[in-house]
């Protein structure tokens, strides 16, 4: 069953703009990861946020955890084109569970 | 930088056929894992394996086994591949458990005709 769902399904920017998707689950998590992926390619290890952290920042790269509202959100700032991909949560409920991927989000960055 | 590699990218095969999908990683990491992605229903983890012969189930095992010879190599076995098989299919590597990120290789694309 989904654990993590993603928002907006699809998103689409202007280059320069910042890029916004939001991920929000069921149930408690231990921790909360984003990835990223490049059509026909695998998926790439963003950020891992832990349950008791609530911002985590890597470059162009801002992530939030929100554990009362059950969700967290990834800012992309200064989008580039090559930050077009799909772009997936994907949590873990405790020490020795596994990680549930959400369904993905859709990102266009226009030139 | 980890490296996990997919023997191949593209793959077809026939109904029936056995199939062997190979993965290996340079990383010396305990737990390995395979996933299938289709369109709409995202990343759902098949086997996994936290050691050398080693293996447990995840969400979807039906049809498919797993064998860890290896440290460094993880093979999924379709044992007799259906029309539903054909998928993506995306081999990952992770030192440790659930508190450490995964690591994927570039997927296998198999068609099942």
């Amino acid at each position: 069953s989904q654990q993590g769902e993603e928002d907006p399904q699809a998103l689409s920017i202007q280059e320069g703009e910042n890029a916004t998707m939001n991920c929000s689950y069921k149930t408690s998590i231990n921790n909360l990861q984003w990835y990223r992926q490049n059509s026909g390619r695998g998926l790439v290890h963003l950020i891992l946020i832990r349950s008791n952290e609530r911002e985590k920042h890597s470059g162009r790269l801002r992530v939030t955890l929100d554990t009362s509202k059950k969700s967290s959100s990834l800012l992309i700032t200064a989008s580039r084109a090559a930050d077009t991909a799909s772009y997936f949560c994907a949590t873990t409920t405790g020490a020795n569970s596994k990680l549930t991927f959400g369904k993905g989000i859709t990102l266009s960055v226009r030139p | 930088d980890v490296k996990v590699t997919q023997s191949s990218r593209y793959l077809v095969k026939r109904t029936g056929e056995k199939v062997f999908l190979e993965c290996v990683q340079d990383m010396d990491h305990e737990n390995m894992f395979w996933y299938r992605q289709d369109p709409g229903l995202g990343l759902r983890l098949i086997y996994f394996s936290y050691d050398v012969k080693m293996k447990e189930k995840g969400d979807i095992p039906e049809g498919y086994s797993v064998s860890r010879e290896k440290k460094e190599r993880f093979s999924l076995i379709l044992e007799s591949a259906s029309t539903n098989q054909t998928s993506m299919y995306l081999c990952a590597s992770a030192q440790g458990w659930s508190n450490q990120p995964q690591h994927f290789g570039d997927g296998t694309r198999l068609s099942i005709l």
